[in-house]
């Protein structure tokens, strides 16, 4: 089944903890990106990633690392958590960076920083 | 102002009932624009893209203003099943943006 999967589903954590959320998509997408979703804000951009190697910052890459080694994987790193970061984050790919191609979500983490 | 502006409702509607919604966009230069459908706690899918010419897909109809700066979707019909958020995606300045969806519950 085609798919884009994080993990984890849910995450409590404490200020400063270093952290990683995975994504992983079996579609051999090029394109992969990260949002985060909080009320009343919409889904903002965090990092994305045209292709491996190449990664760019999006609307709200503070606080955030990403890496893209291997075209499947794009994990999101917090290297120093802080409440502030508390949000539901969707990974996404799509075949290509074109703005046409339809985005595939991942299941989501929601992530609580005390 | 906003780049995409959504009616976060809820839009409350009994089951059979015509439900129209409208998303206006700042940037005159987009070129793209969908309609996402988000539930309760899970991940946005594509509902479907927006036209020029406008498009429909069975009970959906998606239509583009230019002129006025906005784009809609009407749900013929309405099922319970489609109690969602729509959420508007426009591409402007070379990347997605999202609104932050309008919320539609279909009662019994």
């Amino acid at each position: 089944e085609a798919q884009v999967t994080q993990n984890p589903r849910y995450l409590i954590t404490v200020t400063g903890k270093k952290l990683t959320v995975t994504c992983s998509q079996n579609m051999n997408h090029e394109y992969m990106s990260w949002y985060r979703q909080d009320p009343g804000l919409g889904l903002r951009q965090i990092y994305y990633s045209m292709n491996v190697e190449v990664t760019d910052k999006g609307d709200v890459p503070e606080g955030y690392k990403v890496s893209r080694k291997e075209k499947r994987n794009f994990p999101l790193i917090l290297e120093s958590p802080s409440p502030n970061q508390t949000s539901l984050y969707f990974c996404a790919s799509s075949s290509t960076g074109s703005l046409n191609s339809p985005l595939h979500f991942g299941n989501g983490t929601r992530l609580t920083v005390t | 102002r906003k780049e995409v502006e959504q009616d976060p409702g809820p839009f409350n509607v009994p089951e059979g009932a015509t439900v129209a919604f409208n998303c206006t966009y700042s940037n005159s230069a987009s070129q793209s624009f969908f309609w996402y459908r988000q539930d309760c706690r899970k991940e946005p899918k594509l509902l479907m893209s927006v036209y020029s010419s406008g498009n429909e897909d069975g009970r959906f109809t998606a239509q583009l203003n230019r002129a006025s700066q906005y784009i809609s979707l009407l749900i013929r019909d309405s099922k319970l099943s489609d109690s969602a958020t729509y959420l508007c995606v426009e591409t402007g300045f070379q990347k997605l943006v999202f609104g932050t969806g309008t919320r539609l519950l279909v009662s019994p």
